[in-house]
């Protein structure tokens, strides 16, 4: 079946410095990837997205890249802050459902920014 | 904020008793999904649903049921509960209007404990 792999499962930056998430995916007809972050004790929450006809995608301080080809995607956060730390997942629609919005999820990225 | 409330927010069971999770949205979209969190797995999609009484089978099924009488509400079953649900369970919705984007809204998360 469809699966993403994320890694790492945990990432230590001192603030400033940056953080790269990474996941791979296996269904070739995906065609949307978010990416959510998760605060303790909350749901997750969307913060950027790429679909598979853009292969770079930058808001502020977080970018998204898509390299489909390899059926990689990449969160970069500059100049982390401790507010960034979290658990961050990424996700992959499934293709070839219809719009049904299902996802696949990754494992998870606990990311503790150290001040 | 999509209008999305979970309840209860925790509950704490015995294994072989019934267990019903509730989500309620408040804008009325169709569709809503079901997932459960666990450490190294991520998200996983339990059921779905795209209108009243229509509902689908997701990745992790097995031992869960929903129904759907109305559009606001969506209710996850446990028939007898096992120490294998433990978990935190989390509503999802997407909006009608974006359902071709993907994105999806969490509510604040079920802790479910089956001793």
């Amino acid at each position: 079946g469809e699966n993403v792999e994320q890694h790492p499962s945990t990432l230590s930056v001192q603030e400033g410095d940056s953080a790269v998430i990474k996941c791979t995916y296996s269904d070739s007809a995906s065609n949307y990837f978010p990416w959510y972050k998760q605060e303790l004790g909350k749901g997750p929450q969307l913060i950027i997205d790429i679909r598979s006809n853009v292969g770079e995608k930058k808001d502020q301080r977080i970018a998204v890249t898509l390299n489909k080809t390899a059926k990689h995607f990449s969160l970069h956060i500059t100049e982390t802050q401790p507010e960034d730390s979290a658990v961050y997942f990424c996700a992959a629609k499934i293709g070839g459902s219809g719009n049904t919005g299902k996802l696949i999820f990754g494992q998870g990225t606990t990311l503790q920014v150290k001040p | 904020d999509a209008g999305i409330t979970q309840s209860p927010r925790h509950k704490v069971t015995e294994t072989g008793t019934p267990v019903t999770l509730r989500c309620h949205q408040t804008e009325n979209h169709r569709y809503m999904y079901w997932y459960r969190q666990d450490p190294g797995h991520g998200l996983r999609l339990i059921h779905y649903s795209y209108g009243v009484k229509d509902t689908d089978k997701g990745e992790v099924s097995d031992g869960y049921s929903v129904s759907r009488s109305k559009t606001e509400d969506f209710l996850l079953t446990l028939e007898s509960a096992t120490s294998s649900q433990t978990s935190v369970y989390f509503c999802a919705i997407a909006r009608d209007k974006t359902i071709n984007t993907g994105e999806l809204f969490f509510g604040e998360g079920s802790r479910l404990t089956v001793l």
